[in-house]
């Protein structure tokens, strides 16, 4: 199976600040990447596919970029609402697997 | 609308089984991979089963081989999850979800839920 690694596992910033979370693939996984934002109690929802596509209805504040073994998901400025877990994961293989989780956490 | 229902969880003890059910809705259901994915509470997220659109590959977790089936009723829109010698390591809430699946160009990217397994004595 193809290993998912995130980093940070967790961070704290202020409303206004650009956030970066990386993943990393055990191996290549074209642009085969999608991010997702879970909030307690709620099941995830989908940020960006394809490492750099928003869905319809995600901010623009949302951006991705990476191919390959090396991705990263930028908040360009933090919002209150933007608190929760943030989870990488490869569909390069129809078996997903997901990167641990970056908790991010308002100051 | 999209909809993913899933039923069958509750609490089960040590070695038993249980049999998760998973009903769609609001899409062409056959068109689609689709999962089986955990969370124990407070932890992240585990893809534990897929499979692909007409049932011929099937893909699980190291932890659940041997012990979990995934299977489908395209006729009937519905997704299932065997669970056989259960665990408590296997307590979570289960989702049924299309995962980055495509339509139309974009994204389609569905979950349900959840179901929650305890499994304890």
């Amino acid at each position: 199976d193809i290993q998912m690694t995130q980093s940070p596992s967790s961070l704290s910033a202020s409303v206004g600040d650009r956030v970066t979370i990386t993943c990393r693939a055990s191996q290549n996984i074209d642009r085969w990447l999608g991010w997702y934002q879970q909030k307690p109690g709620k099941a995830p929802q989908l940020l960006i596919y394809k490492a750099s596509s928003l869905p319809s209805g995600v901010s623009s504040r949302f951006s991705g970029s990476g191919s390959g073994t090396e991705f990263t998901l930028t908040i360009s400025s933090l919002q209150a609402e933007d608190f929760g877990t943030y989870y990488c994961q490869q569909y390069n293989s129809y078996f997903r697997t997901f990167g641990q989780g970056t908790k991010v956490e308002i100051k | 609308e999209v909809q993913l229902v899933e039923s069958g969880g509750g609490l089960v003890q040590p070695g038993r089984s249980l049999r998760l059910s998973c009903a769609a809705s609001g899409f062409n259901f056959d068109d689609y991979v689709m999962h089986w994915v955990r969370q124990v509470p407070g932890k992240g997220l585990e893809c534990v089963a897929s499979i692909t659109w007409n049932s011929d590959r099937k893909a699980y977790v190291d932890s659940v081989k041997g012990r979990f089936t995934i299977s489908r009723d395209n006729a009937k829109r519905s997704l299932f999850l065997q669970m056989d010698r259960l665990r408590p390591e296997d307590t979570a809430l289960y989702y049924c979800a299309i995962l980055t699946g495509e339509l139309g160009g974009g994204a389609f990217d569905h979950w349900g839920q959840g179901t929650l397994v305890t499994v304890s004595s």
